[in-house]
């Protein structure tokens, strides 16, 4: 079963918007990491968020994360047609060796 | 260029040949690992490796093996392909079993099994 689940499973926005999408998962985690997915390519890192990390930041990127609440949120602000891609959340949860499991991704359309 | 490589990009396979997907780092990564994507269902893990000598299933090891017998390489080996097995497979490296700086990814090699 999948540990990550993003919302909404399609995102359609104009270019200069803001995207976010979300991310929710069931047990504890050491942290959770966001990569996105270029079509027919393999999958590239954004972003990580430690477990006691509330929000980080990293050029047009802001990632937020609620241990409380098992969610994160991945903001891309001043979107552009380059942003177009899938975004996957996945999660290190605790004790489990450190693999990673991953989400079944969101598709992010930038319309020019 | 540094990175994960893996070959081939793509191959056909009939139904119950075997063959081996490679998977090679030059990062001097200790953590390995193979996952599939297939449509609707997110990457899901086949087998990892914490170093040289030490291997581990993940969700779906049924119908694959691996070996490391180097910190380099980190095959992957279809015992008797079957239809399901037709997927996207990613290799995937990070410096240790704690990827604080995330796992570098492989391009991927799409199988089709017929």
């Amino acid at each position: 079963s999948q540990q990550g689940e993003e919302d909404p499973q399609a995102l359609s926005i104009q270019e200069g918007e803001n995207a976010t999408m979300n991310c929710s998962y069931k047990t504890s985690i050491n942290n959770l990491q966001w990569y996105r997915q270029n079509s027919g390519r393999g999958l590239v890192h954004l972003i990580l968020i430690r477990s006691n990390e509330r929000e980080k930041h990293s050029g047009r990127l802001r990632v937020t994360l609620d241990t409380s609440k098992k969610s994160s949120s991945l903001l891309i602000t001043a979107s552009r047609a380059a942003d177009t891609a899938s975004y996957f959340c996945a999660t290190d949860k605790t004790g489990a060796n450190s693999k990673l499991t991953f989400g079944k991704g969101i598709t992010l359309s930038v319309r020019p | 260029n540094a990175g994960v490589t893996q070959t081939p990009k793509f191959q056909v396979l009939k139904t119950g040949q075997s063959m081996t997907l490679q998977c090679a780092q030059d990062m001097n990564h200790e953590y390995m690992s193979w996952y599939r994507q297939d449509p609707g269902m997110g990457l899901r893990l086949i087998h990892y490796s914490v170093g040289a000598g030490i291997t581990d299933q993940g969700e779906v090891p049924n119908g694959y093996n691996v070996s490391r017998s180097t910190t380099e390489d980190f095959p992957l080996r279809l015992l008797s392909a079957a239809p399901s097995q037709t997927s996207v497979y990613f290799c995937a490296s990070s410096y240790s079993d704690t990827p604080i700086r995330g796992y570098t990814f492989g391009s991927g090699t799409r199988l089709t099994v017929v």
